[in-house]
């Protein structure tokens, strides 16, 4: 069963608190993104993982970064989360270049109250 | 630089009348393919239609749209609206200048009994 896996759902920090947030998929794939989605404005993208170690910035990259150690595994670190960073957070992953299509994880709705 | 313009944010249809959500990419570069995504409330966005050929017809639940890379539009289309498929639609081309999708701010579409 191929999917994308958030971990946690749901979850509320204070501000200046560190945050991870985690996504793992179980279909190889070489491609894994970082959204976030606000009313309005859509799905932006914040990083994007070609592979292993082989990270690039998205269209709003800033106050965040990523870590990607294996390949199945792909994480968001916010350093001092601030409560501009509240949102709905969606990881997604692809099988090649980002042009093929995205399967996405559940979200993480984050509150930075 | 790239951008994708979306329907207006919010489309109200009443059950069994068609609806259309417009689509249009503003690129230099060459159209490669569209997507269309759907995301029902508090689900993750999942591909609902994609299409890389160009002047073809593309079905899937019910919905088509047709991919006109002169133009680059890919409108999305349902002759009958079902009050099933109130969600937020995304459209997300690719083109030759970029190795990601660019996702349109959505459109909230509301099917009324």
């Amino acid at each position: 069963d191929m999917k994308v896996t958030q971990m946690p759902r749901y979850l509320i920090k204070r501000m200046g608190e560190n945050v991870l947030l985690e996504c793992g998929q179980d279909m190889s794939h070489e491609t894994m993104y970082w959204y976030r989605q606000d009313p309005g404005l859509g799905l932006q993208l914040i990083y994007i993982s070609y592979d292993v170690d082989s990270n690039s910035e998205g269209d709003i990259p800033k106050g965040y970064r990523v870590s990607r150690k294996k390949r199945e595994h792909f994480s968001l670190i916010l350093d001092s989360a601030k409560t501009n960073q509240t949102s709905v957070y969606f990881c997604a992953s692809s099988p090649g270049t980002g042009r093929d299509t995205l399967y996405f994880g559940a979200g993480t709705r984050l509150s930075v109250l | 630089g790239d951008s994708v313009t979306q329907t207006e944010g919010l489309v109200t249809v009443t059950e069994g009348l068609p609806v259309k959500l417009n689509c249009t990419y503003q690129t230099t570069y060459l159209t490669i393919a569209f997507f269309w995504y759907v995301q029902y409330l508090n689900e993750a966005p999942q591909v609902l239609l994609k299409s890389s050929t160009d002047n073809k017809r593309t079905e899937h639940q019910g919905f088509h749209a047709t991919l006109h890379k002169s133009s680059s539009s890919f409108h999305l289309q349902k002759s009958s609206a079902q009050l099933s498929d109130s969600a937020l639609y995304y459209c997300a081309p690719a083109s030759s200048g970029s190795w990601q999708l660019i996702f349109g701010s959505g459109t909230q579409l509301t099917v009324m009994p």
